[in-house]
């Protein structure tokens, strides 16, 4: 079936620092990419997605490409802020053969910048 | 536009009770879906309802249930709750069951077992 493999962390980076979070798939089909972003206490916000091979997502800051051919959708951010600690989720929705399918999420990243 | 809402946000029940949840999602959206979130296993996929059927269920119990009324409104039930239960319920809504759809998520209920 669909997996989504992330680093668990916890990741701790300084502020100003350059993230990368790495995210590997494995899904029939064509799958849709998302990043979802959850703040402690709070449910997950998207953050970005793209929906075919060689789509680059991006938001506040974040993109990620959609590699097919390494089936990789890594997160990337030029300089972190305090306020971007919280836990990142690599998810994919697979929807093959027109059925419906649910999203199937990584372990999630916990990401710590410190000032 | 209002988010999606759930209700009860916290919940406390005892071994063998039943809990019913509710989620109300975003104006115009018909897809919902609920998952599990817990430490140990992280975010599983429950099930996905679309126009009041339900489309596609994850792998869990006969114990875990849900309905679609026809404005959306989307409720989960879980019968005979065992410890392992205990879990933040989160829900999401979507336009339809199209995959490039983002899933817009809901605050979740924190069910605690005792």
């Amino acid at each position: 079936g669909d997996s989504v493999t992330q680093m668990e962390g916890p990741v701790t980076l300084s502020e100003e620092a350059f993230l990368t979070i790495n995210c590997t798939y494995t899904a029939t089909g064509y799958p849709s990419l998302f990043w979802y972003v959850q703040y402690p206490g709070e449910g997950l916000q998207l953050l970005l997605k793209a929906t075919k091979a060689d789509d680059k997502g991006s938001n506040k800051g974040f993109e990620a490409t959609y590699r097919k051919e390494t089936t990789s959708f890594h997160l990337e951010k030029g300089s972190v802020q305090v306020s971007d600690s919280a836990v990142y989720f690599c998810a994919l929705s697979g929807r093959s053969g027109g059925g419906a399918d649910g999203l199937t999420f990584g372990k999630g990243t916990h990401l710590i910048i410190q000032p | 536009k209002a988010g999606v809402t759930q209700t009860p946000r916290y919940l406390i029940k005892t071994r063998g009770q039943q809990v019913t949840l509710s989620c109300s999602p975003i104006s115009g959206h018909r897809s919902v879906s609920w998952y599990q979130q817990t430490p140990g296993q992280g975010l599983q996929f429950l099930f996905e309802y679309f126009s009041e059927t339900q489309r596609n269920k994850g792998n869990f119990p006969g114990r875990f249930s849900g309905r679609q009324f026809s404005n959306s409104r989307s409720e989960m039930n879980v019968s005979t709750l065992e410890l392992g239960d205990s879990a933040l319920y989160l829900c999401a809504s979507s336009l339809s069951v199209n995959s490039y759809n983002e899933q817009f998520f809901g605050p979740g209920t924190r069910l605690t077992v005792l």
